[in-house]
């Protein structure tokens, strides 16, 4: 069964450059989020998409932006790179529309900021 | 959505039964209970959810207290790659508003 896929797997930036993290969901499913997972700690959500619309926003910093295409792929920027961006970004997709959701996430692009 | 507490680590031997606890004991009646697990540094796996009854799939059981207050998840026979930090996760389902909150979790050590 199709998954989802993220790309880059491993991503390395200098500060204050920017990253484009992708994000392919899988099929017919109709939300997208993001999520951050810094070392140690739990993941947290930053933001989500429903029907390529935004539909929830977590802690995410103004220096990030991210979007849903017409093909439902979806894209997290992050722009004036810090050293504390420094995690590993899972995105997921779920089907919300019918039933409850049962998010499947991908295997996650490790960012590291130098 | 409703706070949960897990206990931070355990330890379970392979081929036995680990169970997991969860006290959701603010959970409200719209609440769901989701777990999730998350082998080292992999992406979260989604388990399994109830809302009221009882629920089994292929993973694993999960069994709600009748007053919701609480839950445990059941791996009926734990296998080394069992091994992951497991999320006992309480959520309202809206639609289009579903994020999840991950929580401490417990870190769950299956030893051969």
């Amino acid at each position: 069964a199709a998954g989802v896929i993220q790309s880059p797997r491993h991503l390395i930036k200098e500060k204050r450059e920017t990253a484009t993290l992708k994000c392919y969901p899988i099929p017919r499913h109709d939300t997208v989020y993001w999520y951050q997972q810094g070392p140690g700690q739990d993941p947290q959500f930053l933001i989500s998409f429903y029907e390529k619309m935004q539909s929830d926003k977590g802690s995410i910093p103004d220096r990030f932006s991210a979007q849903q295409f017409s093909d439902y792929h979806s894209e997290l920027n992050m722009s004036s790179l810090e050293l504390g961006d420094s995690a590993l970004y899972f995105c997921a997709s779920s089907l919300n529309l019918w039933g409850t959701p049962m998010e499947t996430f991908g295997s996650g692009t490790r960012l590291t900021v130098v | 959505d409703a706070k949960t507490t897990q206990p931070p680590s355990m330890d379970c031997a392979e081929g036995r039964a680990a169970n997991l606890p969860c006290n959701h004991s603010t959970i409200s009646g719209n609440e769901y209970v989701y777990w999730y697990r998350q082998i080292h540094s992999q992406g979260p796996q989604y388990i399994i959810h109830g809302l009221k009854n009882n629920e089994t799939n292929e993973m694993a059981s999960l069994i709600i207290t009748e007053d919701r207050k609480s839950s445990t998840l059941i791996l009926p026979h734990a296998t080394l790659r069992d091994t992951a930090v497991y999320y006992c996760i309480v959520r309202v389902l809206i639609q289009g508003a579903q994020k999840l909150v991950f929580g401490q979790g417990t870190r769950l050590t299956i030893n051969p």
